[in-house]
């Protein structure tokens, strides 16, 4: 089947790091990726990674992809108070759509 | 700004009602997807179109329907609105009929009552 867990909260501190965590199923997936979403907004794609590399990192964003556990992770370095948003892991399907999860709202405590 | 305009941006109508939602597409994309987010959920794909014909469908009624028009902009069609249909309705365009990078539009809040 089609589906991707992520947890629903997380609370970090203010400049320490904060990691996401997301499980998918569908090993066909070719694109995993991180959107944020803030909120009355739209989805921003964060990053994205092709399903057959380990790790991208971009700026204080480091993604994670273990494919044979079908985890993929998102650290976001020195979270800042701007970070506070609902972080959604997804993965392509084919050539039409993309699966979401149900999102991890991150707090940031001062 | 991902250069993806939906419009309206927010909309109430009567149950029974229908409802034409309008997308416009980054420049040189030529796929269009509609994604419906219920409160508190993650997106759900409805369906995409690409090249003007539909080329995937998720799990929902033919009451939703859609275009999309040589200039590539797109429409979202509902007919005989239910109350559950009250969401965030997205809009995503990008290259090819591929997965590729996926740009999203701010999104119409629709109301149902």
């Amino acid at each position: 089947g089609e589906d991707v867990e992520q947890s629903l909260f997380l609370s970090v501190r203010e400049g320490d790091s904060s990691v996401i965590n997301c499980t998918y199923t569908d090993s066909s997936s070719t694109y995993l990726y991180w959107y944020k979403q803030e909120p009355g907004a739209g989805l921003q794609l964060l990053t994205y990674i092709f399903s057959n590399m380990d790790m991208k990192q971009d700026q204080r964003l480091t993604v994670l992809l273990n494919k044979k556990d079908k985890h993929l992770s998102l650290r976001i370095a020195d979270t800042q108070t701007g970070d506070s948003a609902i972080y959604f892991c997804a993965e392509s399907i084919g050539d039409d759509k993309i699966i979401f999860g149900k999102g991890t709202r991150l707090h940031i405590l001062p | 700004e991902t250069g993806v305009t939906q419009s309206p941006t927010h909309l109430i109508k009567t149950r029974g009602q229908q409802v034409t939602l309008r997308c416009s597409s980054q420049s040189g994309h030529n796929t269009v997807s509609w994604y419906q987010q219920a409160l508190g959920q993650g997106p759900q794909f409805i369906f995409q179109y690409y090249r003007e014909e539909e080329n995937g469908r998720g799990n929902f009624p033919p009451r939703f329907s859609g275009l999309q028009f040589p200039n590539y902009s797109s429409e979202l069609n509902v007919n005989a609105l239910e109350l559950d249909d009250s969401a965030l309705y997205l809009c995503a365009s990008r290259i090819g009929g591929a997965a590729t990078e996926a740009f999203f539009g701010q999104g119409t809040r629709l109301t149902v009552v």
